[in-house]
Parts: C-alpha cells; sequence; structure tokens
C-alpha cells in the first residue's frame, strides 16, 4: 500500500533556508503535491511536481524529486516568520480512486 | 480563497447521532473527494463523486456516506457518530485528476 512520511517538526530562523523532506512508496505515482496548513484552516495547494521531473522552481519554492529513491523535498528560499505552518507532502495515486495520500506533516517554526 | 466552500465551520454531536456536511465546489469542478484529519495526522481519503457517481473509497465503514448533486456540491453523511469521528472534515474539487483544491473544513466534535 501507500506510505508516506516526513519529519514532523523543523525550526529554522527568518531568512535562512527551509527543506522540508518526505519519502514515499508507491512508484506509480504520477503527482507529488506540497501543502501547507495554517491552524485551524484547510489546505492549501502550494505546487507540485509531475513524476517524470526532476526539479520544478516557483518564486521562492523549489521541489526536487528523486525518483530512485522515492525522495521528495521542499525547499523555502528566504523563509519568513509567515511561514510558519504545517507542511504536507501528497502523493497522487489512481488506484481505488483519483486520491491524495498524505504524510503526517512537518511543522515548520520560524524564529526571529 | 479556493473558491471551495464548506458548511457549517464547526459543529457539536453527541454519540450515537446523525450529521451531514456540505461542500461546493469550486466553479467548472466537476469531482469532489472528502477527506477525514485527526488532529496531529495527515488527512485521511474518504470517498470521492465524478459526477454524480462514487469514484473511488477509503478505508471508512458504510456508516460514512455521501452524495454529489447536478451543480457537484455534494454532502457527506456519518451516521451512528462515534468519538473517534472528532476530526477536521475536508471537501476538496477537482476537474478531473487535476489539481485538487480544498475547502477550509468543518470541525466535528463528538461528545
Amino acid at each position: 500500500g501507500e506510505d508516506v512520511e516526513q519529519s514532523l517538526f523543523l525550526s529554522v530562523r527568518e531568512g535562512d533556508s527551509s527543506v522540508i523532506n518526505c519519502t514515499y512508496t508507491d512508484s506509480s505515482s504520477t503527482y507529488l503535491y506540497w501543502y501547507k496548513q495554517e491552524p485551524g484552516a484547510g489546505l492549501q495547494l502550494l505546487t507540485y511536481i509531475f513524476s517524470n521531473m526532476d526539479m520544478k522552481q516557483d518564486q521562492r519554492l523549489t521541489v526536487l524529486l528523486n525518483k530512485k529513491d522515492k525522495h521528495l523535498s521542499l525547499r523555502i528560499a528566504d523563509t519568513q516568520t509567515g511561514d510558519s505552518a504545517i507542511y504536507f507532502c501528497a502523493e497522487f495515486d489512481t488506484g481505488g480512486g483519483n486520491k491524495l495520500t498524505f504524510g503526517t506533516g512537518t511543522q515548520l517554526k520560524v524564529e526571529l | 480563497e479556493t473558491g471551495v466552500t464548506q458548511s457549517p465551520t464547526h459543529l457539536i454531536k453527541t454519540r450515537g447521532q446523525q450529521v451531514t456536511l456540505r461542500c461546493s465546489s469550486q466553479s467548472g469542478h466537476n469531482t469532489v473527494s472528502w477527506y477525514q484529519q485527526a488532529l496531529g495526522q495527515g488527512p485521511q481519503f474518504i470517498f470521492q463523486y465524478y459526477r454524480e457517481e462514487e469514484n473511488g473509497r477509503g478505508n471508512f465503514p458504510p456508516r460514512f456516506s455521501g452524495l454529489q448533486f447536478p451543480n457537484y456540491s455534494s454532502e457527506l453523511n456519518v451516521n451512528a457518530l462515534e468519538l473517534d469521528d472528532s476530526a477536521l472534515y475536508l471537501c476538496a474539487s477537482s476537474l478531473g485528476t487535476e489539481e485538487a483544491f480544498f475547502g477550509q473544513g468543518t470541525r466535528l466534535t463528538v461528545v
């Protein structure tokens, strides 16, 4: 079955880069997503990468995909206090419905 | 703003009761998925509706059921509520298999 794992916490100083890591198991995933969740809120789609890509950059966000190791990372450049949130990676799975399988989330804390 | 709206935002129910949660999908989207997010966990897939038909189901019992209407809005019904059903219920809409956009969720508390 599918399993997506993330580290639980990450603390960085404002202005530094943050790197959030994720491993997944379903090699047939076509898309991999990053979502952001602020306290008491729903999920905000940040970015996604197609499985035949190695890297995608979108302003301060860089996604790296190592398909051989099934490893996905999200780098946030110049991290700001407003980036403090929980970040979820998710793999898109077409088996049993077109569903997203989420990791447990990484809580990013940005300190001054 | 994703254009996906859910109601109500918060709800308190008693064990054994039934609840209906509602979701209006983003304009132009024909697919609605429901997820349950327990405290401190990632969202778990409940089921998906595509053009009014169930299009996949996660590992949830039959007391979790749903509907999709001709305007692509959707309902999630949960019967015989249990304490463990307390969670944030998230609705996501998409156009087929394209990226999913989530609503703000309904916080359900079962006492």
